[in-house]
This record gives structure tokens, sequence and C-alpha cells, in this order.
């Protein structure tokens, strides 16, 4: 157990819907990253937030917005989903804001789009 | 453009061999690399790491190395166990941000 908890845990949904995914980062951890990993593909870098600020961007779409609340925790926003949005949704944390720092991963988001 | 490749989508190792698996890269600014292990169902969790200025690390059963000229890292696992049995991902990072590899699933043989 990493210490990092998401929810929901499987999320199906239609195409132009929008959902939130949530992120509840490590005890003491303040860097929050997300990744996106689509089927066959390694995980790509969404976006970072580090203390409640926009730390550092990824190929994130548009339709896609996620922030850090004062607790820590951070929510990912999809909306006018497509079909191509079915993917593993992951969140990180580290302590520090460098991406040499660890980053212990959470169990994931499985997003299916119908 | 696949900055980080792992061209072995996946690789069987008799259990007690070595396990060899191989990342390249391409952005000669990349300054730190680590390897993640997966399970099913579980999230990415990191394994080793090296740092540019090194060109072999080690711990316990595991071993990274890194070739900068050729651009080329690998993990070395001896003995291989069963439990080693996972999808791993070498990333490399250039200040900002990790990128990933696809991933090769080693599947050690009893």
């Amino acid at each position: 157990d990493s210490g990092v908890t998401q929810t929901p845990k499987h999320l199906i949904t239609a195409t132009g819907q929008r959902v939130t995914l949530r992120c509840s980062p490590r005890s003491g951890d303040l860097s929050v990253y997300w990744y996106q990993q689509s089927l066959d593909q390694g995980l790509q870098f969404l976006i970072q937030y580090y203390n409640g600020e926009e730390r550092a961007k990824g190929n994130i779409l548009e339709r896609f917005s996620a922030q850090q609340f004062p607790d820590l925790h951070s929510e990912l926003n999809l909306s006018s989903l497509e079909l191509g949005d079915s993917a593993l949704y992951f969140c990180a944390s580290s302590f520090g804001p460098s991406p040499y720092n660890e980053q212990f991963f959470g169990p994931g988001t499985r997003l299916t789009v119908l | 453009d696949q900055q980080v490749k792992q061209n072995s989508p996946s690789l069987s190792v008799q259990e007690g061999r070595i396990s060899i698996l191989n990342c390249d890269y391409t952005n000669s600014m990349f300054d730190y690399f680590l390897w993640y292990k997966k399970y099913p169902a579980e999230g990415p969790t990191f394994l080793i790491s090296i740092s540019s200025i090194k060109d072999k690390n080690e711990d316990g059963r595991f071993t990274v190395f890194l070739n900068k000229s050729a651009k080329h890292l690998s993990l070395h696992i001896v003995p291989s166990q069963p439990g080693d049995s996972a999808v791993y991902f070498c990333a490399a990072s250039a200040r900002e941000k990790l990128t990933f590899g696809t991933g090769t699933r080693l599947t050690i043989i009893p």
C-alpha cells in the first residue's frame, strides 16, 4: 500500500459526459502528479501540483483540468469525454516539487467511455 | 515522439537466471533515470534509479546500467524470482517531469 488513494476505482460513462477523479496523497506529501495510461502505452504525464499551485504541465488536453485543494487532495476533471479518453488514470505523490523525488503511485482509476 | 523506448513488450526468463530489461532514450537532456515495477491492479512502485553522472547503481538483486553515449539503460535482476513477474517501466527526467517508456512484461518461469 503506497498510501496514495484514488477514487473511484472504476468509472463507466458515455461520450460527451464529464467526470471527476479524486486523489489523496500520502500523508506529508505536497506534490501530486496525474498520469494517463492508454492501452499499450506508457504513462503519459498530464500535470503536477505542488502545495496548491500548478508546477508542471505535460500532454494535458484543454478538455481536462485539475486542481489541488488546501488539504492537498487533488481532483482531475475530464469533460466532453471521447472514446479515446478511456484509460487508466494514475495519481502519484511526492514530498518535494522535483521529479527527482520518489513518486508514490495510487492504484489508479479505470475510466471507460462508451 | 516517444523519447523513452522499451522495444521488448515481453520477456520470459527461467527462475534463478538473469533477467535483462532494456530501455533506449533520445533526449540528451535527461539526467536522471528510474525503473518502476507494476503488478496488475496496482500502481507502479519505484525500484531503482541512477543519475547521469554514474554508470551503475546496485540495490540487492537489482542493478541498473547507464550507457550515455549509446543513450541506453538496462536493468539486471539476478537471480530472478517468481515474485519478479510484473511489468517494468523505465522513466527519465529532464528537470520538469518524468517521461515513461511503454513497459516490458517480465514473466519468470518456475
